[in-house]
């Protein structure tokens, strides 16, 4: 079965520090998405992306943040300058097109900022 | 604006009913149902489109009421592995991206 897989699950990192999430969505699909879910809260949309570019993003997704899809297949999300309440869980999720459709999430990465 | 879940939390023994809630203060265009386990990615459950539908997913069905703005997730018989956080995610558009709930965790006792 397609799935959306992650790299890394799990990234200790200076606060300060540069961070890239990798992302390979499920190959026909059109449409991706970052999400971020801090430890016991709600899942917090990010950024949407289609058509490579960005369609929609929140409040959140400000200047240190930045979303690429540098090959077709690859989704990254980079945060330049990682600040503590950057920790949290970022899960990267994509569907084929519509919104009746079932989103498909990946399996996370953590990001402890340190 | 956020839909507002509820309750926050239930516990139940194997084998009881729950209703999980998710209201809008406005009109919706789709209603979309998922559950995370702790320490994995939500995972689908269904999706529910304006036009008043209800919808069964093996012993989880759900409804969706335009007027009221609400739907409600219905878990009957409840087993072990329905234990976890339900979210619902809303949108008003279908050009417009989900916002979520803050989500409902159910816990299942044997």
């Amino acid at each position: 079965e397609p799935e959306v897989t992650q790299t890394p699950s799990h990234q200790v990192t200076q606060m300060g520090q540069e961070v890239i999430l990798r992302c390979v969505p499920i190959s026909n699909h059109l449409y991706f998405y970052w999400y971020r879910q801090i430890l016991g809260q709600k899942v917090e949309f990010l950024v949407s992306f289609y058509n490579n570019e960005i369609s929609e993003k929140s409040e959140i997704f400000d200047d240190q943040f930045s979303v690429e899809r540098p090959d077709g297949s690859n989704f990254t999300l980079k945060i330049r300058s990682t600040k503590l309440e950057d920790s949290a869980m970022y899960f990267c999720a994509s569907r084929v097109a519509g919104w009746t459709g079932e989103l498909f999430f990946g399996e996370g990465s953590r990001l402890t900022v340190l | 604006q956020q839909p507002v879940q509820s309750p926050q939390a239930v516990i139940l023994r194997e084998g009881e009913d729950a209703v999980i809630n998710c209201s809008s203060s406005k009109a919706l265009y789709s209603v979309h149902w998922y559950r995370q386990k702790h320490g994995e990615a939500p995972v689908f459950l269904m999706i529910l489109l304006k036009g008043g539908e209800q919808k069964g997913h093996e012993k989880i069905s759900a409804s969706f009421n335009e007027k009221k703005q609400q739907s409600s997730l219905y878990l009957t018989a409840s087993q072990l592995s329905y234990s976890g956080t339900y979210f619902c995610g809303t949108n008003m558009d279908s050009n417009y991206q989900l916002i979520w709930g803050a989500g409902t965790k159910l816990i299942i006792k044997p």
